[in-house]
């Protein structure tokens, strides 16, 4: 198993760029997560997922959207780069039923914004 | 909502010094407990974990007793080695074991 793959793994946007952040997973977890590190600081709930077709927000998801149309697959979508959106992206999943409460983390997604 | 506290670091130490890094939650009744481990450039991965009280979890010379008393969970390790040197994170689960909430993380630096 590949485990988390977040793709890319560094970017470098210009103020109003959009882009998207991929991530998948091969475990079959229902549950995924996005989560920004800023330099220093803990992490951040950005959005989160149960299952297919299901998003929901967490505690920082203002510019930034998701889509969840398989299991797999978690999407980060910012549509207007801002300068505030320079962190370090971690995607995550973890497996609901009889699961552990263990969260597998991707590698990052360092993002900066010029 | 719940909340999960550590103390902030750096915490710089010599190799082979004794490591404790403190941790304490807020939620209610039998959360999960977990430390997790960033190594410079890396995303986090699962140190160890406690389900209940009094448990211990332990790995790679790590351990934390689960204290459901003064609700806490503090990391400790006898002897640090440099390959230590990390950003050490405190979290906790849900009742449901499908969200956890993070400590603010405490960067451990080991000096030879």
């Amino acid at each position: 198993n590949a485990g988390v793959t977040q793709t890319p793994k560094f970017r470098i946007l210009k103020i109003g760029q959009s882009m998207t952040l991929q991530c998948t997973q091969d475990m079959n977890h229902n549950y995924m997560y996005w989560y920004r590190q800023d330099p220093g600081m803990g992490l951040k709930l950005i959005y989160y997922s149960v299952g297919a077709g299901i998003t929901d927000k967490g505690e920082v998801p203002n510019g930034y959207n998701v889509s969840r149309s398989t299991t797999e697959d978690f999407p980060l979508r910012l549509e207007l780069a801002a300068p505030s959106q320079t962190s370090v992206y971690f995607c995550a999943s973890l497996r609901s039923q009889g699961g552990t409460g263990e969260l597998f983390f991707g590698e990052g997604s360092r993002l900066t914004v010029l | 909502g719940n909340s999960v506290t550590q103390m902030e670091g750096p915490v710089t130490l010599s190799e082979e010094a004794f490591l404790t890094i403190n941790c304490t939650y807020t939620a209610t009744g039998y959360p999960s407990l977990f430390w997790y481990v960033q190594y410079p450039g890396e995303g986090l991965q699962l140190l160890l974990k406690a389900t209940k009280a009094d448990d211990k979890g332990s790995n790679k010379g790590f351990e934390a007793t689960y204290r459901k008393e003064t609700t806490s969970f503090h990391l400790e390790k006898g002897s640090v080695q440099v390959s230590d040197s990390a950003v050490y994170f405190c979290a906790e689960a849900n009742n449901a074991g499908n969200m956890l909430t993070f400590g603010g993380g405490t960067r451990l630096m080991v000096k030879p």
